[in-house]
């Protein structure tokens, strides 16, 4: 089955303490991207990347980084995480030439 | 101004009746145009796309796109209750951006 995988799926932490997100697509797509969804706001891409290696800036890219070492898995990394880091977090995969995106299930995470 | 816009809603329809989303855009120069629907707690999923003026027509679901008045709406007809989610509009400008989506609600 074609998907996009996201784990964890719900994470509790507290502010200061690593965590990585990760994000795997099955479809060898080129272009994967996280975004974070907040009320009011909707969905703001954080960092895309356009094929391995190849990763760059989104709208909100401040206290997250990434990396793209693989075609397949593009996590998603905080290095010390904020309350204001709070929020429902989705990796979406689509191919080059298309913006027909594929989301995963969503990892909503919570910072004390 | 933000660079897509929808009213947040909620819009709350009859089972039945036409249920009709809009959106406008700020970049006169977006070219595709998408809507996509997220039920609570799931993620986005895309329904329709639209890139040239007009009307574009897949089962219940109608997009209308006015590029002179940078407008992009979304037509349910027959509404169902499983039609109760929100809807997203997404514009190219380079990249996907979303509005901050418009809450449904279809009533028995």
């Amino acid at each position: 089955e074609a998907q996009v995988t996201q784990n964890p799926r719900y994470l509790i932490t507290v502010t200061g303490k690593k965590l990585t997100v990760t994000c795997s697509q099955n479809m060898n797509h080129e272009y994967m991207s996280w975004y974070r969804q907040d009320p009011g706001l909707g969905l703001r891409q954080i960092y895309y990347s356009m094929n391995v290696e190849v990763t760059d800036k989104g709208d909100v890219p401040e206290g997250y980084k990434v990396s793209r070492k693989e075609k397949r898995n593009f996590p998603l990394i905080l290095e010390s995480p904020s309350p204001n880091q709070t929020s429902l977090y989705f990796c979406a995969s689509r191919i080059a030439g298309s913006y027909e995106q594929y989301f995963g299930p969503g990892t909503r995470l919570t910072v004390t | 101004q933000k660079e897509v816009e929808q009213n947040s809603g909620p819009l709350s329809v009859p089972e039945g009746a036409i249920a009709s989303l809009n959106c406008t855009y700020s970049d006169r120069g977006s070219q595709s145009f998408f809507w996509y629907r997220q039920y609570s707690g799931k993620s986005p999923e895309l329904i329709m796309s639209i890139y040239s003026n007009g009307d574009k027509e897949d089962g219940r679901f109608t997009a209308q796109l006015n590029k002179a008045s940078q407008y992009v709406s979304l037509l349910i007809r027959d509404s169902q209750p499983s039609d109760s989610a929100t809807y997203l509009c997404a514009v190219i400008r380079g990249k996907l951006i979303f509005g901050q989506g418009t809450e449904l609600s279809v009533k028995p």
